[in-house]
């Protein structure tokens, strides 16, 4: 089946540390998306990539980098420089193609809690 | 900038209630309209969608009627289940095209009784 997975679902990490979130597709879909979900605030883009080996900062991009090596991997890392890096983060990717093209499709999230 | 609006929540409902989620956008040109729903724990499934003015979109009884003279994309179900249960997100992309994006609403959460 196709689909997006996201992994860890969960995940811990201590105040300061570096972490690396995973985010793989198999639709063969160009564009790839990072959002983060924060109670009752809806979704704000952090990052995203139309293509392999370019992307751009979305609304709140500082603190976190991303790269795009390959067509289905788009992984996030939150560094140490977000000030409140807890919350739960959705990968998404697009398919550029003509009827679909504005529709993104949604992996399972992974919730990041700093202690 | 573009913008979507949604109604305060939550909404409590008992079963077989008629449901309505109000959303207003504001875009330039010609946005397409969503609405996604995130199960509890999980991400956002597309729920339906309408590309142009006057479209209908609809999927398992849930129907929104793109409004282009009000600007809106209202929610509605005719029989609420309780398996209804969940966070609803109104959304546009625009431009749309190679490089759209997607505006999110700040969801609503519903809960439907017995």
């Amino acid at each position: 089946d196709g689909g997006i997975t996201q992994s860890p679902k969960y995940l811990f990490r201590k105040e300061g540390q570096n972490v690396t979130l995973s985010c793989e597709q198999n639709l063969n879909h160009d564009a790839m998306y990072w959002y983060r979900q924060d109670p009752g605030q809806g979704l704000r883009l952090i990052y995203y990539s139309q293509i392999v080996n370019d992307f751009q900062k979305g609304d709140i991009a500082e603190g976190y980098s991303v790269s795009r090596e390959k067509k289905e991997s788009f992984p996030l890392t939150v560094t140490s420089a977000q000030k409140n890096p807890t919350a739960f983060y959705l990968c998404a990717s697009r398919d550029r193609g003509r009827v679909t093209r504005n529709e993104q499709f949604f992996g399972p999230g992974t919730r990041l809690t700093v202690l | 900038g573009n913008s979507v609006t949604q109604m305060e929540g939550p909404v409590t409902l008992s079963e077989e209630a008629f449901l309505t989620i109000n959303c207003t956008y504001t875009a330039t040109g010609y946005p397409s309209l969503f609405w996604y729903v995130q199960y509890p724990g999980e991400g956002l499934q597309l729920l339906l969608k309408a590309t142009k003015a006057d479209d209908k979109g609809s999927n398992k009884g849930f129907e929104a009627t793109y409004r282009k003279e009000t600007t809106s994309f209202h929610l509605e179900k005719g029989s609420v289940q309780v398996s209804d249960s969940a966070v609803y997100f109104c959304a546009l992309s625009a431009p749309t095209g190679a490089n759209s994006k997607l505006t999110f609403g700040k969801g609503i959460t519903l809960s439907v009784r017995p």
